[in-house]
C-alpha cells in the first residue's frame, strides 16, 4: 500500500533551518509529484510547493520563494523539504502529500512533522 | 489568486442528520474541487475530487456536488466518526484551501 513516512519532530532556534524528510513506499516514486503543506497550530492548511521526483524540478508558493528548497533521492524514494531563516511564524506541522494526477491534488499524506521554533 | 470561502466555520448536528457544507470560489474553477477530512492530530484524508468523485474506500454517505464557483459537501446521515474538520481545495493550476468547517455532534 502507498505510504509516506516523515521524519520526527524538530525544535529549532529562530534563524535556523529545518530539513524534513518524506520516505515513500508502495508505488513508483518517480511517477508522482510530491507536495508540501503546512498547518500552524489551530489554523488551516497552507500549500508550500511541489517537487517532481522524476526530473527534480520544483515550484514554490510565492510566500516561501527564496526560503524553501525541495529535493529528492530517487535511490531511497525520499523527498526532502528545507526551510531556512525560521521565525516563530514557521511553527507548524509540515505534511508531504502525493499528487495522483499531476494536478495539485492530494491522495495520500504523510503523518506530519511538528516543527517548533523557540529561543 | 483564487480564494476559497467555506461556510459555516462550524456546525453541530445530531447523529443521523443531513449535514451540508458549502465552498465558494472567487473565480470559475470548473470542477477542480476536492474535499478533505481531518481529525485532531491526524493528516487530512482525501474524500472527494473532481467535485463529486469519491476517493476509494470513502463511505457513500459523503456526497459532493457543484461546479463553477459553488460547491457542496453533504453527509447524508451524520455518524460519530464523522466528527472532524472538513476542507475544500481548489486544484489544477494552483492550490487554494478553504478555511475549514468543524463538524461536531450535538
Amino acid at each position: 500500500q502507498v505510504q509516506l513516512v516523515q521524519s520526527g519532530a524538530e525544535v529549532k532556534k529562530p534563524g535556523a533551518s529545518v530539513n524534513v524528510s518524506c520516505k515513500t513506499s508502495g508505488y513508483t516514486f518517480t511517477g508522482y509529484y510530491i507536495h508540501w503543506v503546512r498547518q500552524a497550530p489551530g489554523q488551516g492548511l497552507e500549500w508550500m510547493g511541489w517537487i517532481n521526483p522524476h526530473y527534480g524540478d520544483t515550484k514554490f508558493a510565492e510566500e516561501f520563494q527564496g526560503r524553501v528548497s525541495m529535493t529528492r533521492d530517487t535511490s531511497s524514494a525520499t523527498a526532502y523539504m528545507e526551510l531556512n531563516s525560521l521565525t516563530s511564524d514557521d511553527a507548524a506541522v509540515y505534511y508531504c502529500a502525493r499528487d495522483p494526477f499531476g494536478e495539485d491534488l492530494f491522495d495520500h499524506w504523510g503523518q506530519g512533522t511538528r516543527v517548533t521554533v523557540s529561543s | 489568486d483564487i480564494q476559497m470561502t467555506q461556510s459555516p466555520p462550524s456546525l453541530s448536528a445530531s447523529v443521523g442528520d443531513r449535514v451540508t457544507i458549502t465552498c465558494r470560489a472567487s473565480q470559475d474553477i470548473r470542477n477542480y474541487l476536492a474535499w478533505y477530512q481531518q481529525t485532531p492530530g491526524k493528516p487530512p484524508k482525501a474524500l472527494i475530487y473532481a467535485a463529486s468523485t469519491l476517493q476509494s474506500g470513502v463511505p457513500s454517505r459523503f456526497r459532493g456536488s457543484g461546479s463553477g464557483t459553488d460547491f457542496t459537501l453533504t453527509i447524508t446521515s451524520l455518524q460519530p466518526e464523522d466528527v472532524a474538520t472538513y476542507y475544500c481545495q481548489k486544484y489544477n493550476r494552483g492550490v487554494a484551501f478553504g478555511g475549514g468547517t468543524k463538524v461536531q455532534i450535538k
